[in-house]
């Protein structure tokens, strides 16, 4: 059975870095075809993706935030670890990991999400 | 890939169908999941590639379509459904959500 669980600060000030983790269990990292996903939610928006990490240590960004996004993994903890700099009050939101789920060429889904963190960012 | 998802909330009785479309600004193919949310709650696979249910779903979801319309279908409203619904795709990246539709109570 796979679970998600996001942890990390509730505030951060604007400019500091943030720093959230996506505990998990019921598959490995290192396990070929594996990746986790992370998407945020601001209050009353859409869903946005913002990182992917695969079993080999590919990684993938959003265009749009790729530049202050880094997403490490430690397959040992089964954790994975995403890093926002230089935040501001836009990038409050929930803050998810989900497992994605591949099943051909082109085709994968986020087949189990966590519960998200909600991070608020203000001074 | 922008998607479009009508309405953005409607409002239904238990034991209505409901049907929420999910509109892609080019072709995906079958390359669309859906998703229920529920405040405090874990997002939830409902279907992926289109028109395949997720185990454990209720065979009350259906999702059909391809290319660049999509619907997904409630076929009689539950309690439990009461909940927002997100479409996704997965043909290229950046992988992108609509906009969401919320279902209420009328």
């Amino acid at each position: 059975q796979i679970t998600l669980t996001e942890s990390g600060p509730i505030l951060v000030k604007p400019t500091q870095t943030l720093t959230l983790t996506c505990s998990f269990s019921g598959f490995s990292l290192s396990t070929s075809g594996e990746s986790v996903g992370w998407i945020r939610q601001p209050p009353g928006k859409a869903l946005e993706w913002l990182a992917f990490i695969f079993w080999d240590d590919d990684k993938q960004y959003s265009p749009s935030l790729k530049n202050r996004l880094t997403v490490t993994k430690d397959t040992s903890k089964n954790q994975v670890v995403l890093t926002m700099t230089s935040v501001d009050p836009v990038d409050t939101a929930t803050y998810y990991c989900a497992h994605r789920r591949s099943y051909g060429p082109g085709d994968w889904c986020f087949d189990l999400w966590g519960r998200g963190t909600l991070v608020t960012v203000s001074s | 890939i922008q998607l479009t998802q009508s309405p953005s909330s409607l409002s239904a009785y238990v034991g209505d169908r409901v049907t929420i479309t999910c509109r892609a600004s080019r072709s995906i193919s079958s390359h669309l999941n859906w998703y229920q949310e529920k405040p405090g709650k874990a997002p939830k696979l409902l279907i992926y590639t289109a028109s395949s249910l997720q185990s454990g779903v209720p065979s009350r979801f259906s999702g059909s379509g391809s290319g660049t319309d999509f619907t997904l279908t409630i076929s009689s409203l539950q309690p439990e459904d009461f909940a927002t619904y997100f479409c996704q795709q997965s043909y290229n990246t950046p992988p992108t959500f609509g906009g969401g539709t919320k279902v209420e109570t009328k």
